[in-house]
């Protein structure tokens, strides 16, 4: 098994720009969590899909970010305008019960 | 929701044995104990979790505390590749999204 795939692994970015973040969860989960790190703030859960359709987006920081899940096998998170608050490293990780499989991480910067 | 307390870091001798510890005073009785690790680098990792009784798997062990209000993740001989932060999270029973991470114990081993 793959794991969880996450693309790209880095991007830098110029103030203003659109971000997108993909993620492939692992075959057969059918839980999908966006979560942001910084080391002021720790692991943020930012958005939570559960068999693709979003439950909880009360993490999401404000309306420039949104996420999609259009199928169980792909998820984007979308940043639009970026904003420099948003370098950080953004894990996705996918579910089947209780326990949580993360990705690698996309780590973001924005300049 | 309850809260877990960790030692912000810990160092230990490398193939000697690790006990690293997590109050949550505040714990309910529908809240399981669940640890995950974050290598240098890389996404959270599943450790183990538990509810009432200890708990052993290949990678630790986890001892809960009697009243629950407290447990210990063991590494019975830490190698090198075990340094990491160690994060002690409390998840509902109903919930299979709800991790409330905190800001973990980083674990240092001296060769």
């Amino acid at each position: 098994d793959a794991g969880v795939i996450q693309s790209p692994r880095h991007e830098v970015t110029e103030m203003g720009q659109e971000v997108t973040l993909r993620c492939k969860p692992i075959s057969g989960h059918n839980s999908l969590f966006w979560y942001r790190q910084t080391m002021m703030r720790g692991l943020e859960l930012l958005i939570y899909f559960n068999n693709n359709v979003p439950i909880d987006d009360s993490g999401m920081p404000e309306d420039r970010f949104s996420a999609k899940m259009p199928n169980a096998s792909f998820s984007t998170l979308k940043i639009q305008p970026s904003e420099p608050r948003d370098s950080a490293v953004y894990f996705c990780a996918s579910s089947s019960d209780r326990v949580q499989f993360f990705g690698p991480g996309t780590r973001l910067t924005v300049l | 929701d309850a809260k877990t307390t960790q030692p912000n870091s810990m160092e230990s001798n490398e193939e000697e044995p690790v006990h690293l510890p997590c109050n949550h005073s505040t714990i309910s009785g529908t809240d399981y104990i669940h640890w995950y690790r974050q290598l240098p680098s890389q996404g959270p990792e599943y450790v183990i979790h538990g509810l009432t009784s200890n708990v052993n798997n290949r990678m630790a062990s986890l001892a809960i505390a009697e009243d629950r209000k407290s447990s210990t993740l063991i590494l019975h001989r830490a190698t090198l590749r075990d340094a990491a932060v160690y994060y002690c999270i409390l998840r509902k029973v109903d919930s299979n999204y709800q991790l409330i991470w905190g800001a973990g114990t980083k674990l240092i081993i001296k060769p």
